[in-house]
Formats: structure tokens, C-alpha cells, sequence
């Protein structure tokens, strides 16, 4: 069973960069069917699609936020990673990691303030 | 960017009722459509994917039809525990999209 849980600051303050890590267990992260993805919540609003990475280290990008993401891997840490620069209010949100359609982690909050 | 809409926004229902939410995409996604459940506090849980097929554990009340452009999630007979947010989600592009919800409520 494949479980993914996320880490990170939960506080960033405005115009700094948002970094958070995901750790996926029970199934190698380079396997060749994997999708690794950021997507996040506002507090009472729906799902944004932030951006991922398949297990060929190709990446994607949702083009609103292109400019400022970066997602990666480290394979030797069965990591994936989330960088969100310039942040704002307007990214305060609960940031999940996901694999593929099913697998996904529980959540982290992360609120932008000063 | 495919635009998924989605309807009605909020649907209230009584037990053991029927429930009929409706996804709609901009253009053709053929069948790489996905539903999720999400109640508050928890991650999405993926309850249909390829339209259609039921994923892991998700009991039979639950069933997705639809291609193209055009989706229905069909609960049958509404239970206590499927009072929740239900999203569908597009994997046809390498940029996901994801639609706004319904929210289905007790009457």
C-alpha cells in the first residue's frame, strides 16, 4: 500500500518561498507508472492542481502558477518536493501530495502571514 | 487549460434517496474522468476512475457514466456517510484540472 505524507513549515511569511517535501512508502517512487503531484485547498474552497512530476523526472506545471513552482525528486530519498516562491495570502492553503489518481497524504497546512 | 464545470453546486437529499451530480468538461476528455469524495478534515478519496470503474472498496451504490464532455456520479440510495463534497477531475492532459464541487447535504 502506498502512503504519502507531507512536511514543512506551516507558517511562511509573505514574499519568501514556500518548500515542502513528500515521503512516499510502500512502493518505489521511480517506478515507471507514478505521477507525483501538489495540489492544494484553500480553507473552504476546491482543488487546485499545483503541478508534478512523473517518475522519469519529467515535470508539469499548472501555467497560473508556472512562474513560481518547481517540483523535483530525489529518488535516493523516496522524496518529492514542492517550491513556491513570492508567496501571498492568496497561498495560504492545505497543501496535499498525491500519486497518480489514488494515493494521497493528509494534508498540511500552510498559512502566508507576518 | 480543459475547464471542468460542474452541477448542480449544492444538492440536498434524504436517506436513502437517489443523487444525480453532473460534470461537464470543456473539451473531449474521452473517458479519463475521475470522481472524488471529500469530507471535511480528510484528503479526497477516489471513488471512480475512466468514468466509469469503480476504484478499491468503493461499495456498488456509487457509479459514474459518461464520455467526451458529459459526466454523471449516480448514488443510488444516499447512506448517512456519503453526505460529503464530490469533485470530478480531468487526467486527459499533463495538467490536471479539477472542478469546482457539489456539495450534497441532508434534506
Amino acid at each position: 500500500q502506498v502512503q504519502l505524507q507531507e512536511s514543512g513549515p506551516g507558517l511562511v511569511q509573505p514574499s519568501e518561498t514556500l518548500s515542502l517535501t513528500c515521503t512516499v512508502s510502500g512502493d518505489s517512487i521511480t517506478r515507471n507508472v507514478y505521477y507525483w503531484v501538489w495540489i492544494r485547498q484553500p480553507p473552504g474552497k476546491g482543488l487546485e492542481w499545483i503541478g508534478g512530476v512523473y517518475y522519469s523526472g519529467t515535470t508539469y506545471y499548472n501555467p497560473s502558477l508556472q512562474s513560481r513552482v518547481t517540483v523535483s525528486m530525489d529518488s535516493s530519498k523516496s522524496q518529492f518536493s514542492l517550491r513556491l516562491s513570492s508567496v501571498t495570502a492568496a497561498d495560504t492553503a492545505i497543501y496535499f501530495c498525491a500519486g497518480n489518481l489514488a494515493y494521497w497524504g493528509q494534508g498540511i497546512l500552510v498559512a502566508v502571514s507576518s | 487549460e480543459i475547464v471542468m464545470t460542474q452541477s448542480p453546486a449544492s444538492l440536498s437529499v434524504s436517506p436513502g434517496e437517489r443523487a444525480t451530480l453532473s460534470c461537464r468538461a470543456s473539451q473531449s476528455i474521452t473517458n479519463n474522468l475521475a470522481w472524488y469524495q471529500q469530507k471535511p478534515g480528510q484528503a479526497p478519496r477516489l471513488l471512480i476512475y475512466e468514468a466509469s470503474t469503480r476504484a478499491t472498496g468503493i461499495p456498488a451504490r456509487f457509479s459514474g457514466s459518461g464520455s467526451g464532455t458529459d459526466f454523471t456520479l449516480t448514488i443510488s440510495s444516499l447512506q448517512s456517510e456519503d453526505f460529503a463534497v464530490y469533485y470530478c477531475r480531468q487526467y486527459s492532459t499533463y495538467f490536471r484540472t479539477f472542478g469546482p464541487g457539489t456539495r450534497v447535504d441532508i434534506k
